[in-house]
């Protein structure tokens, strides 16, 4: 069975400041890396993805992640935030080719003040 | 290009009654996931289907059943509800397309309160 670590629940930040938030999961396998988001009154949308290749992927609206493969972590980032970024963050693996679904992390709870 | 659908967008049961949701899948895609989401954790795996059959289930008892269509819609049952089972509870759609697999696509989900 698979498990996921999501380091922080709540983080708090101002516009323009960086935002690192960790992922470590726990698998055997080979193993797809996902970060959804859900934004206040809205469904989960996908926000990036890692499937192989370059371990630095790039998704929407300014972020990205990095796949460490030696440290099971798939660490979610952006440089500056924005107002707009304020949303709950979700880190998904989930086994290659497998039907297990997604396995969500807890979540965390990002509130960025004006 | 139409979304994953969900009906109703909320509902009401008291403990020990049985309820049914239902998702529409996004266009093209043949997979339909469901997952349960308590408030304040992340979704949790309920089971997947494919084809018209159960391809993968989490850790959830056999009360929770379902069922896709030919046209890959789907349906949740949930019999002899218990409290625990107030939820969000969302359905996610995909494609099995080589890698592509587990990328799933969410509907906005059916908030039960059962009372």
């Amino acid at each position: 069975a698979q498990s996921v670590s999501q380091h922080n629940h709540h983080v708090i930040l101002s516009e323009a400041a960086s935002l690192e938030l960790g992922c470590n999961y726990s698998y055997g396998g080979t193993v797809n890396l996902f970060w959804y988001v859900q934004y206040p009154g809205q469904h989960l949308q996908l926000l990036l993805k890692y499937f192989s290749g370059d371990p630095l992927v790039k998704g929407i609206k300014g972020f990205e992640a990095e796949f460490i493969k030696s440290k099971f972590s798939f660490n979610l980032r952006k440089p500056s935030v924005q107002w707009s970024d304020t949303a709950e963050y979700f880190c998904a693996p989930s086994a290659r080719g497998g039907a297990d679904g997604l396995t969500f992390g807890k979540g965390t709870h990002l509130i960025i003040q004006p | 290009e139409t979304g994953v659908t969900q009906s109703p967008t909320h509902l009401i049961k008291t403990r020990g009654q049985q309820v049914t949701l239902r998702c529409s899948s996004q266009s093209g895609h043949n997979t339909v996931s469901w997952y349960q989401q308590a408030l304040g954790q992340g979704p949790q795996f309920i089971f997947q289907y494919y084809r018209e059959e159960e391809n993968g289930r989490g850790n959830f008892p056999p009360r929770f059943s379902g069922l896709q269509f030919p046209n890959y819609s789907s349906e949740l049952n949930v019999n002899a509800l218990e409290l625990d089972d107030s939820a969000l509870y969302l359905c996610a759609s995909s494609t099995q397309r080589g890698l592509s697999y587990n990328e799933q696509f969410f509907g906005p989900g059916t908030r039960l309160t059962v009372l």
